[in-house]
């Protein structure tokens, strides 16, 4: 059974409008959550996290909310750029594990110019 | 920039025959993993390390083993391999204890196995 869940396999967005990547989740005892970004042929990278004791994250375009009470998070890229077209994945940690990400199964992010 | 190093990249090998996937970090990581992906599915923990001579299964259940004899080197090994292994093989390590330390990952190795 997922339990983190990407429901959307792919996004298509025009350049400079605002990409939404979407998040869900079923184990309450997570409380630490990642985004990566991976492009083809490579390995995933690190792109931006959020502890569950914080509702939003922002680095430079990238933002994250959590809504814990929901079990949902989301990324904002804002302004999109054709660059940032990749498959992004979610995951999640438990609380107390050393390590061990819980995967979604990604979303593919087109970014048309 | 990878400072996590995998070999091969790509891999076509018979039933039957004896594989290592090597993996090394240049980065001082004591804590090291293996994941596994099909296409279009989620990345499975197969193996863990949190240092020298400790080695973990992971999440999903997996026919390879591995070794942790340096902190830099944790190569993956299938004794013969099957057409069931036939995936995408990502190792990663990461620095600190503790929640706030995200995975680097290498670029992965693409196995088929005929």
């Amino acid at each position: 059974d997922q339990q983190v869940k990407q429901n959307s396999p792919s996004l298509s967005v025009q350049e400079g409008r605002i990409s939404i990547l979407n998040c869900d989740y079923t184990n309450s005892m997570f409380d630490y959550f990642l985004w990566y970004k991976k492009y083809p042929a490579e390995g995933p990278t690190f792109l931006i996290s959020i502890s569950s004791i914080k509702d939003k994250n922002e680095d430079g375009r990238f933002t994250v909310f959590l809504n814990k009470s929901a079990k949902h998070l989301s990324l904002h890229i804002v302004p999109s750029q054709p660059g940032d077209s990749a498959v992004y994945f979610c995951a999640a940690r438990r609380g107390g594990s050393q390590g061990n990400l819980i995967f979604g199964k990604g979303t593919k992010l087109s970014v048309k110019p | 920039e990878a400072d996590i190093y995998q070999t091969p990249r790509y891999l076509v090998i018979g039933t039957g025959k004896k594989i290592t996937l090597e993996c090394s970090q240049t980065m001082g990581h004591d804590k090291m993993y293996w994941y596994q992906q099909d296409p279009g599915m989620e990345l499975h923990l197969i193996h863990y390390s949190y240092g020298v001579n400790s080695t973990e299964k992971g999440d999903l259940s997996s026919e390879s083993t591995v070794s942790r004899i340096r902190t830099e080197h944790f190569p993956l090994t299938l004794e013969s391999a099957r057409p069931s292994h036939t995936s995408q093989y990502l190792c990663a390590s990461s620095a600190r204890e503790g929640w706030d330390s995200p995975l680097h990952f290498g670029n992965g190795t693409r196995l088929t196995v005929t």
